[in-house]
């Protein structure tokens, strides 16, 4: 049982690249989210995605996209990536509703230069 | 706006040993409370989800509390093995939207041999 994928796991990005990142789930749930952890500042949400077709914005927004693919995927983009955004990168999904357990994928260690 | 404490960030104990970790939270209106465990460059793995309709919650050694009206909510861990150690995180829903999750900036446990 797979649960929440998420590729790749490393990257290393020069300042103004752009890149996306992956994340599928495997249980059929609804909700969908990214998050970011960086040392001192606790785990951001920066994007969720409540259902297949809808997007909002978390705490931390602004340098990134998202897209909903469909029900298993919902990917990160970084359109122009700055050393600001050097971090580890989490997708976590839930079945929804009120009452749901969060599970998260193994993350994606990001470093920007 | 939902703020979580949690006291304190570090902790070292001999194996064997009988310890709590803590969790605060500034809004006693939440549906639920889950606790994690995030080893080293590893994603969060979740060990309990206590409704606000639920006192406590258990899991093997671990046994999770929760008093919404004083806003915390305590991590029992019984007979502490070298293998607890690790960050352990706990999160509330966001006011206004229950799928997004508040996070702790966490208790990093080290249970020594």
């Amino acid at each position: 049982n797979a649960g929440v994928t998420q590729t790749p796991k490393f990257q290393v990005l020069k300042t103004g690249q752009s890149m996306t990142l992956q994340c599928a789930q495997d249980m059929n749930h609804n909700s969908m989210y990214w998050y970011r952890q960086d040392p001192g500042m606790g785990l951001r949400l920066i994007y969720y995605s409540a259902s297949e077709g809808t997007t909002d914005k978390g705490e931390v927004p602004n340098g990134y996209n998202v897209s909903r693919l469909n029900k298993r995927e919902f990917s990160l983009r970084l359109e122009s990536a700055a050393p600001s955004q050097t971090s580890v990168y989490f997708c976590a999904s839930s079945a929804s509703a009120v009452n749901t357990e969060a599970f998260f994928g193994q993350g994606t260690r990001l470093t920007v230069v | 706006k939902q703020e979580v404490t949690q006291i304190p960030a570090a902790l070292s104990v001999p194996e064997g040993e009988n310890l709590v970790l803590n969790c605060s939270f500034t809004d006693s209106a939440i549906y639920n409370l889950q606790w994690f465990r995030q080893d080293p460059g590893k994603g969060l793995t979740s060990l309990l989800l206590i409704q606000s309709s639920q006192r406590e919650q258990t899991s093997g050694r671990l046994n999770a509390s929760l008093d919404k009206s004083s806003g915390r909510s305590t991590l029992y861990i019984a007979a502490s093995q070298p293998g607890d150690s690790a960050t352990y995180l706990c999160a509330v829903p966001l006011l206004g939207g229950s799928e997004k999750l508040v996070f702790g900036k966490g208790t990093k446990l080290t249970v020594n041999p």
